[in-house]
């Protein structure tokens, strides 16, 4: 059974600060990787998305890293700022989307 | 583009009523839309998956009966709690995508708080 966990559950850090978030999952089959935004009480807007063949993808300040032989995954944020304060899920597809419990991400001025 | 809204964005009932839970895709048909469910600092779990014109496939320990999805056209679906009680307030977010396989796209959520 595929398990999806993402580490630290919570993250506080001033601005400008360089971050990374962890995900991590026990199975290796999977066709991609996705890196969500989640604001309180709102849907999800997808950051990134990683085919399982790519090593990475970036867009602006945010890159995310795909190693599916160990089961990892990182979301890379450049230079926080306090509109990056929101909840990050990854979620692995494997038929369907399997997702992480997040990290609940706060940056301060 | 593909846009996917929800309606209500909120909803509060009473327990024993029923609830109706839309989901339209805006500007595109959706072969296939997808229920989730997120409990207060837990992940969004899969509840059932449904394409146009067909059953919804549930997951497991998803109770058909109680959560009564219609996906009656590529642009609409809709769920249905039945007999709702208190264990069944949640965040409940849809996606739709143009088949089984491609991206899905999440609409903003109902927040369902049942009394």
């Amino acid at each position: 059974k595929q398990e999806v966990t993402q580490i630290p559950a919570a993250l506080s850090v001033p601005e400008g600060e360089n971050l990374v978030l962890n995900c991590s999952f026990t199975d290796s089959a999977i066709y991609n990787l996705q890196w969500f935004r989640q604001d309180p009480g709102k849907g999800l807007t997808s950051l990134l998305l990683i085919q399982s063949s790519q090593r990475e993808q970036t867009s602006g300040r945010l890159n995310a890293s795909l190693d599916k032989s160990s089961g990892r995954s990182t979301l890379y944020i450049a230079a926080s700022q306090p509109g990056d304060s929101a909840t990050y899920l990854c979620a692995v597809d494997t038929d369907k989307l399997i997702f992480g419990t997040g990290t609940r991400l706060q940056v301060f001025p | 583009g593909a846009v996917v809204s929800q309606h209500p964005s909120r909803v509060i009932c009473k327990s024993g009523t029923s609830v109706k839970i839309e989901c339209r895709s805006l500007d595109f048909q959706a072969t296939t839309m997808f229920w989730y469910r997120q409990f207060p600092k837990q992940s969004l779990m899969l509840m059932a998956t449904s394409n146009e014109g067909s059953k919804a496939t549930y997951e497991q320990g998803v109770e058909k009966d109680k959560f009564l999805i219609n996906h009656a056209s590529l642009t609409l679906s809709t769920l249905t709690v039945t007999s709702a009680h208190p264990e069944d307030s949640s965040f409940y977010i849809c996606s739709a995508s143009y088949s089984p396989q491609e991206t899905q796209y999440f609409g903003p959520g109902t927040r369902l708080l049942v009394l």
